[in-house]
């Protein structure tokens, strides 16, 4: 079956640092990919959807200068957090989907705990 | 804007037991539904994708039915375990767009 990593699984920082998030799909092309960000016993919130070699299409309300996304290939997507403060930290999660499927189903990666002090 | 809700918000059911879990979304005009499984701290697995032309699909002791038209879906589990507690998930994806729009979740519980 269809396989999404992230990398680092969780990570802590300090306010006021950046931090980078990776979402790769592993054994197939995602032209798509969804950035979620999870507060706890909530659902996924949708931060933002990108496209390979294109520009992200971020949800209302989602700075899209804090959260940078690119996503440079059909198997890597990366999120970066900049100046992060202690209100960022929550689980975020990234899903792929390969367009060449006609059902369009998501995958998901295992998630990134973010804590920043 | 599509809303989806699920109920209970949480179960707790004795070991053995039958359950079901309930998914509404607010605009029928879905291309497909997805449940999900996550377990603490962890991301999703995919359970069960129906596609809007289908009424039902199975997977072992899980089956999940599709009525379009009335906007409800219902997550099935036969014989529940332990191992099967963790927070179930349904998601729509509309048919335009590539959002995929998540409900509100039901936690379960398996007692031994």
């Amino acid at each position: 079956g269809a396989v999404v990593s992230q990398h680092p699984s969780w990570v802590i920082c300090k306010s006021g640092t950046s931090v980078k998030i990776e979402c790769r799909s592993l054994d197939f092309q995602a032209t798509t990919m969804f950035w979620y960000r999870q507060f706890p016993k909530q659902s996924l919130m949708l931060m933002a959807t990108s496209n390979e070699g294109s520009k992200a299409t971020y949800e209302q309300g989602v700075e899209k200068d804090k959260f940078l996304i690119n996503h440079a290939s059909l198997t890597l997507s990366t999120l970066t957090v900049t100046s992060a403060h202690p209100e960022d930290s929550s689980f975020y999660i990234c899903s792929a989907s390969d367009g060449r499927s006609h059902y369009y189903e998501q995958y998901f990666g295992p998630g990134t705990r973010l804590t920043v002090t | 804007k599509q809303e989806v809700t699920q109920i209970p918000a949480a179960l707790s059911v004795p070991e053995g037991e039958n359950l079901v879990l309930n998914c509404s979304f607010t605009d029928s005009a879905i291309y497909n539904l997805q449940w999900f499984r996550q377990d603490p701290g962890k991301g999703l697995t995919s359970l069960l994708l129906i596609q809007s032309s289908q009424r039902e699909q199975t997977s072992g002791r899980l089956n999940a039915s599709l009525d379009k038209s009335s906007g409800r879906s219902t997550l099935y589990i036969a014989a529940s375990q332990p191992g099967d507690s963790a927070t179930y998930l349904c998601a729509v994806l509309p048919n335009t767009g590539n959002q995929f729009y998540f409900g509100t979740g039901t936690s379960l519980t398996v007692i031994p």
